[in-house]
């Protein structure tokens, strides 16, 4: 069974450009969540997605959005990159109904200059 | 406000020696509790998770926690550590009730284990 996948890898850019992150859940979750993990911050809650729906949000600005497509499959979006945007980003699937864990994809590091 | 808290930022061990990573919550109702693992430059991986029933699960790697209700707490535990074992270890706990269901994060704890 595949696992949680996250592209790309790595991404460089340059302030104020805009960044897009993507997620592939595992197969038959519903659920997508996307943290942003920067350095001696620990993981911050960023968006929760469930059968296309935002259902929650974390405390960070509008610049940070995202979607979830009809196959589940997310996407996240970094608007006017700041430099303290620089972080890991991990994204995780789970069942929503179900009390189950989420299983992580290996993250994307966003590195802004 | 819910809350997951723990306490050592850096937990340091001897190879061989037990180890115990602290976690307290402030959540209402009959939460979920998790930990995860989180090794250089990866993912988060799923250790082991509390829903209901014997307060003391096993999970993945030989590790296992105790869930204490009165003080609201989920340590972490393994009666021998490994070097291996040295990784970032984080608690989570999920919320039950209503629609809101999102995991609340600890801050993490580093573990080094020392040979």
């Amino acid at each position: 069974e595949a696992g949680v996948t996250q592209s790309p890898t790595h991404l460089i850019k340059t302030r104020g450009q805009q960044a897009t992150l993507r997620c592939s859940p595992i197969s038959g979750h519903t659920s997508v969540y996307w943290y942003q993990q920067a350095l001696g911050l620990g993981l911050q809650f960023l968006l929760w997605y469930d059968e296309g729906e935002e259902r929650n949000r974390g405390n960070f600005p509008p610049r940070f959005s995202g979607r979830q497509f009809p196959n589940y499959s997310s996407e996240l979006n970094v608007n006017a990159l700041e430099l303290e945007d620089s972080a890991l980003y991990l994204c995780a699937s789970s069942f929503y109904r179900m009390a189950v864990e989420a299983f992580f994809g290996q993250g994307t590091r966003l590195t802004v200059v | 406000a819910q809350s997951v808290a723990q306490p050592e930022d850096q937990v340091n061990v001897a190879e061989g020696n037990p180890l115990t990573v602290k976690c307290t919550y402030s959540v209402s109702g009959n939460p979920y509790l998790f930990w995860y693992v989180q090794y250089p430059n990866r993912g988060l991986q799923f250790l082991l998770k509390y829903i209901t029933g014997d307060n003391l699960v096993k999970g993945s790697y030989g590790f296992e926690a105790e869930f204490n209700k009165s003080q609201t707490s989920f340590h972490l535990k393994k009666p021998s550590a490994l070097v291996s074992d040295s990784a970032l270890y984080f608690c989570a706990v999920r919320h039950n009730a209503g629609n809101n269901r999102k995991l609340i994060w600890g801050l993490g704890t580093s573990l080094a284990v020392n040979p």
